[in-house]
């Protein structure tokens, strides 16, 4: 069955520092897609990034890229240049194909920037 | 803004109720996912709609029933409510819900407590 995994229920990074959150997923559809998501304290869910598992590249968007290894089954987020208001909780989520389209979100990482 | 729109915003009822959370997708998603979020947990994902026929169902529990109309906008029903039944419920819709690529978009949430 499909999974995702997050094991960093809390991070801390110091603003204008780089900081990564693990997400590792398990799957046996070769064709799959994986998204990260950012919840804020308001509480709304903003899309934040794609790797659609036949990229060869790996996914970026301005300070989000994501580190894609395929074989490791891993998927982590990279925020560059981190700000204050990158603070909130991060999802992780993938996506099979093969019939059933569920999205699979993992429990999330909080994330809190010190100044 | 995601362009998914949700009401209401809050919502307070009693044990025994029932209630109706609605969602409206983006303009020209014919796909529409309704999650719930208790405090501090993951996202649940409950069912699924495209244009108007369920197509795939998760965690929900046999009193939440929905739907979705042919002007594409959705319904959450709960009903005999419980205190455990509090929690952030979410909208979320994509274009056609059947690609591996394809991003779900959030709406605001509709924040739900029983007492």
């Amino acid at each position: 069955a499909q999974k995702i995994t997050q094991t960093q229920p809390g991070m801390f990074v110091q603003e204008k520092e780089a900081v990564t959150l693990d997400c590792t997923y398990d799957t046996s559809d070769p064709s799959y897609g994986l998204f990260w998501y950012k919840q804020p304290s308001s509480g709304e869910m903003i899309f934040l990034i794609y790797q659609g598992s036949y990229d060869q590249q790996n996914a970026t968007e301005g300070r989000y890229s994501l580190n894609f290894q395929k074989a490791r089954k891993s998927a982590n987020l990279v925020i560059s240049a981190s700000q204050l208001g990158d603070s909130a909780m991060y999802f992780c989520a993938m996506r099979e194909g093969g019939g059933t389209y569920k999205y699979i979100f993992g429990t999330g990482t909080r994330l809190k920037v010190l100044a | 803004d995601s362009g998914v729109t949700q009401t209401p915003k809050h919502l307070i009822t009693a044990t025994g109720q029932r209630v109706t959370l609605r969602c409206s997708p983006r303009s020209g998603d014919l796909s529409v996912y309704w999650y719930q979020q208790s405090l501090d947990q993951g996202l649940q994902f409950l069912i699924q709609y495209y244009n108007g026929e369920e197509r795939a169902k998760g965690n929900i529990l046999e009193r939440f029933s929905a739907q979705q109309f042919p002007d594409l906008h959705s319904e959450l029903n709960l009903s005999s409510l419980e205190l455990g039944d509090s929690a952030l419920y979410f909208c979320a819709s994509s274009t056609s819900g059947t690609g591996t690529q394809e991003t779900q978009y959030f709406g605001p949430g509709t924040r739900l407590l029983v007492l």
